[in-house]
């Protein structure tokens, strides 16, 4: 697609469940990046993929957050006995490298809202 | 540790005016990039610019225009002849680091523009 694409667009949950966050990123870019936005908030880093790897996970919260991509293509983020602090917009970014003087910028998909009640 | 402020938290002018968003950063870094991105009500991220710090020069986009001042690291973007289609919440952002690294954004809380018509 022209974009990235973010699924679900909405997803609530009960506190101590299970959740899964899709990212589908930009065709051909190789970095992929996760986001949390609370609300009035400008969004935090919580990770970055180079490929498959993530390269740095600085920013996940807990080791109850955990993301993958496995194909260094989509990625998923998971989230272990969810939280009601945990709800936000989870926000996925790809660039091309970013390590690159010329790299794009990161662009942004609309977002998973994630309630957890 | 790096910081953005964006002091305005809500700005409401009128159709064909023109709004300036203040931005102020704080890094120990000496090659780092800035960012605004655009936040309309559909949640996507949308990019506008990117500086980096060598690069003082104002840049003007159609009715967008920044300027970047070093010595009062400010990195201030001004609508002129703003319209409805602006409303939006604005964001800056920072990142550092040498090589061009722009993955870890420390972004703002946002401005809330809202243009009245």
């Amino acid at each position: 697609g022209a974009g990235v694409s973010q699924t679900p667009s909405n997803k609530v949950t009960e506190k101590g469940k299970y959740v899964e966050l899709r990212c589908d990123p930009i065709s051909g870019h190789t970095a992929l990046y996760w986001y949390r936005q609370s609300l009035g908030q400008g969004p935090e880093f919580l990770i970055y993929f180079q490929g498959t790897g993530a390269a740095d996970d600085s920013g996940l919260p807990n080791d109850r957050f955990f993301a993958v991509r496995p194909e260094g293509s989509v990625s998923t983020l998971k989230i272990q006995r969810t939280e009601r602090g945990d709800s936000a917009v989870y926000l996925c970014a790809s660039s091309q490298d970013p390590d690159s003087s010329y790299n794009s910028p990161l662009h942004f998909g609309n977002g998973t809202r994630l309630t957890v009640t | 540790a790096q910081k953005v402020t964006q002091a305005q938290t809500e700005i409401s002018v009128v159709e064909k005016e023109d709004v300036t968003l203040d931005c102020v950063y704080e890094t120990r870094d000496t090659t780092y990039y800035l960012f605004w991105y655009k936040q309309p009500p559909s949640g996507e991220l949308v990019f506008l610019i990117r500086r980096n710090s060598f690069d003082e020069q104002n840049e003007i986009s159609g009715r967008y225009s920044w300027n970047f001042q070093k010595s009062t690291s400010s990195f201030n973007f001004t609508i002129t002849a703003s319209q409805v289609v602006d409303s939006a919440v604005y964001f800056c952002a920072l990142s550092g680091g040498s090589g061009g690294s722009n993955y870890k954004l420390t972004f703002g809380k946002g401005t809330l523009l809202t243009v009245n018509p």
